[in-house]
C-alpha cells in the first residue's frame, strides 16, 4: 500500500464549478498536511497547509482534514482554466521530509 | 528574488560522468531538502539538512549520491558515475525549521529544479 494515495485522474470540471481533490495516507502519526500545485514542466508550489482536524479556507481554496479517517481533501471553488495543473498531496510526521502522492491532474474546461 | 534558486536548470551528460547541482535556499531558512521527481510521480525525498548537519541520508538512492551543505547556506548534490535511470528532475526545498511556531516550520518551498538527462 502506498503511503499517500490520490485519485490519479484526470479530473475535468467546467469553468466556475467546484473541483474536489482527495488524498488518503497510511501513517497515523502524520502531523502536517500540504497541497501543492504543479504546472507542467514547473516545480511544485505550496498552496495550502493544514495541521488540525476541520476546514481551512484561503480564498477559493478549502483544505479539509480528518485524522480519524486519515483523509485530506482540497476544494477549489469557482474553478478557472488557470487552475488546470497537477495537484500533489504531501504529508509529514515526526520525520521532517514530505511524502507525496502521485498527484491528480485537473483540467478546467472553459 | 528571495525564493529558492537552483543551478543549473538543465544538465545533459553522458553515462558514467559525474554531475553536481547547487541549491541556494531562502536566506532565513534553516532546513534544506533534496527530492527527485520522475514523470508522472510525486517528488521522492532524498536527504535533508538542518543548518550544516545532514540529519537524514538513508533515502539517498545509492552510494553514488551524496550531498553537502558545508556552511549551512547553499547545498550541493553530486551524482557519480551517472546512469540513464538517474534522468529526472532534482528539486531542492527549504523551510524555516527550528524557531518557527506551529506547523509553519515545516512548510517547504521548492526551487525551480534541475532537469538531468543522462544519455
Amino acid at each position: 500500500q502506498k503511503e499517500v494515495e490520490q485519485n490519479s485522474g484526470p479530473l475535468s470540471v467546467p469553468e466556475g464549478a467546484i473541483a474536489s481533490l482527495n488524498c488518503t495516507y497510511s501513517d497515523r502519526g502524520s502531523q502536517s498536511f500540504f497541497w501543492y500545485r504543479q504546472y507542467s514542466g514547473k516545480s511544485p508550489e505550496l498552496i495550502m497547509s493544514i495541521y488540525s482536524n476541520g476546514d481551512k479556507e484561503d480564498g477559493r481554496f478549502t483544505a479539509q482534514l480528518n485524522k480519524a479517517s486519515q483523509y485530506v481533501s482540497l476544494l477549489i471553488r469557482d474553478s478557472q482554466p488557470s487552475d488546470s495543473a497537477t495537484y500533489l498531496c504531501a504529508v509529514s510526521g515526526s520525520a521532517r521530509q514530505l511524502t507525496f502522492g502521485s498527484g491528480t491532474q485537473l483540467t478546467v474546461l472553459p | 528574488d528571495t525564493g529558492v534558486s537552483q543551478n543549473p536548470r538543465h544538465k545533459i551528460t553522458k553515462r558514467g560522468q559525474n554531475v553536481t547541482f547547487r541549491c541556494d535556499p531562502i536566506s532565513e531558512h534553516n532546513r534544506l531538502y533534496w527530492y527527485r521527481q520522475t514523470l508522472g510521480q510525486g517528488p521522492e525525498f532524498l536527504t535533508y539538512f538542518q543548518n550544516e548537519a545532514q540529519l537524514e541520508k538513508s533515502r539517498l538512492l545509492s552510494d553514488r549520491f551524496s550531498a553537502e551543505r558545508p556552511k549551512g547556506s547553499f547545498s550541493t548534490l553530486e551524482i557519480q558515475r551517472t546512469e540513464q535511470g538517474d534522468s529526472a528532475m532534482y528539486l531542492c526545498a527549504s523551510s524555516l525549521g527550528v524557531g518557527a511556531s506551529g506547523g509553519a516550520y515545516n512548510e517547504q518551498f521548492f526551487g525551480p529544479g534541475t532537469r538531468l538527462t543522462v544519455l
